[in-house]
């Protein structure tokens, strides 16, 4: 069995404060990593794929790194709002079909 | 361009019955995922179809669970002879290629009495 772990579990921030948060994974037969957003009362939204040790990804205020060769990707949250509160999942894919998912970091931004 | 859309959204079955949980990948996309989230726990791979194929269902239970990708219509999870351990939600998602992004539909939340 494969472990992707997310940490921490949940975290409370105050808006305009800038955060982070980790997924580990295994550090052998890296193919894929994924992060999603996952609102409440919605489905999964990809925010970033990331296969190349190194990458950097951004999108708005939410930027992503890879370290594959230590197992791991931080997801980084600028200035954080109201509107991103949300569960951030992350997925590795290894050489096979699966995508392992964590059990997500539950970000409540507080007005 | 649809979404991924599922159906039913909630499905209620007493033990013993059958479920059927359709999935209806976005245009365009041949590939097709279904996981299964328990209550407090994350979302489990299940299975990995192709239009027509299935591609990998090592994450499915062996007994009572199928799934297909027909060439025409959605993709169907069947669950045969519920039991109360079934009880769970089920997302399928959707993608162009097999390490793209995924698009998720909305779940079908399975609850069996």
């Amino acid at each position: 069995i494969l472990n992707v772990e997310q940490s921490p579990q949940s975290l409370h921030v105050q808006e305009g404060d800038s955060t982070n948060f980790t997924c580990s994974f295994p550090s052998s037969n890296f193919y894929a990593l994924h992060w999603y957003r996952w609102e409440t009362a919605k489905s999964p939204e990809a925010l970033f794929v990331m296969t190349l040790n190194g990458d950097e990804k951004k999108k708005g205020r939410i930027s992503a790194t890879l370290n594959t060769k230590e197992g791991y990707s931080y997801l980084y949250i600028k200035g954080s709002q109201p509107e991103d509160s949300a569960t951030y999942l992350c997925a590795f894919k290894g050489p096979g079909n699966q995508f392992y998912f964590g059990t997500g970091t539950s970000l409540t931004v507080i007005p | 361009n649809a979404g991924v859309m599922q159906n039913p959204r909630h499905l209620v079955r007493r033990r013993g019955q059958e479920a059927r949980l359709r999935c209806s990948p976005m245009k365009g996309h041949s590939h097709v995922y279904w996981y299964r989230q328990l209550p407090e726990e994350g979302l489990k791979f299940m299975v990995y179809l192709q239009k027509e194929n299935i591609i990998d269902e090592s994450g499915m239970p062996k007994e009572r669970f199928s799934a297909e990708f027909p060439k025409e219509g959605p993709s169907i999870l069947r669950i045969q002879q519920v039991v109360r351990g079934d009880s769970a939600a089920y997302f399928c998602a959707s993608s162009p290629g097999l390490s793209y992004e995924q698009y998720f539909g909305p779940g079908t939340r399975l609850t069996v009495t």
